[in-house]
């Protein structure tokens, strides 16, 4: 298993400003994902980050909204731009094993309040 | 596409009681199967799973079978804890693809 340590855990944000997420991996993985969970809701995948190559955005996610950076196997950033009410959310990182079962490991979010 | 149909929430059962939240799915292919479970300010982590038609996850006394002929992955346990209390998510990723498509989650919480 994989563990995932995620930065900040939580934060307050006023409207209009941005936030970077981080994410650390203790070993090397050639895929990372970003995944949304709206207040009572499920997850949604955001996007798959690859090293050395721009992300794969779902439907609905675009890159100037959730820029997404990824300069080694082991660390990603998820910034979530020009924050509103509606960006409030827990976002978490997570990558997959290595059965190839399509298991994944999530790392513990990060809540995000916007205000 | 995939998708993955469960058990509308909240659950509220009272200690030793039997649990079962209900899970379907609608998939190309022979997918594998997950339970992961969110315990209260916690992220998510993988309760159980299963990769093939008729295997059974089982994990903390949780148990699930991947029953192909009803495409169902129903979460069981035979007396639940308080500790138990969580968000539980049914998800399905087909083989080779690590995208998730998980259910809507259902809430359960254990009384004494």
């Amino acid at each position: 298993s994989a563990v995932i340590s995620q930065k900040p855990s939580r934060d307050i944000c006023q409207r209009g400003t941005s936030l970077t997420i981080q994410c650390q991996v203790d070993s090397q993985v050639t895929m990372m994902f970003w995944y949304r969970q709206q207040p009572g809701q499920s997850l949604t995948l955001i996007a798959t980050a690859n090293q050395g190559s721009e992300a794969t955005y779902e439907s609905g996610f675009v890159i100037d909204k959730f820029p997404i950076s990824r300069p080694n196997l082991t660390f990603s950033t998820l910034t979530v731009s020009n924050m509103s009410p509606e960006d409030s959310s827990i976002y978490l990182c997570s990558v997959g094993g290595t059965d190839n079962t399509g298991e994944l490991f999530f790392g513990e979010g990060s809540r995000l309040t916007v205000l | 596409g995939n998708s993955v149909t469960q058990m509308e929430g909240p659950v509220t059962l009272s200690e030793e009681a039997f649990l079962t939240i209900n899970c379907t799915y609608t998939a190309t292919g022979y997918p594998s199967l997950f339970w992961y479970v969110q315990y209260p300010g916690e992220g998510l982590q993988l309760l159980l799973k299963a990769t093939k038609a008729d295997d059974k996850g089982s994990n903390k006394g949780f148990e699930a079978t991947y029953r192909k002929e009803t495409t169902s992955f129903h979460l069981e346990k035979g007396s639940v804890q308080v500790s138990d209390s969580a968000v539980y998510f049914c998800a399905l990723a087909n083989f080779g693809n690590e995208k998730l498509t998980f259910g809507t989650g259902t809430r359960l919480t254990i009384i004494p």
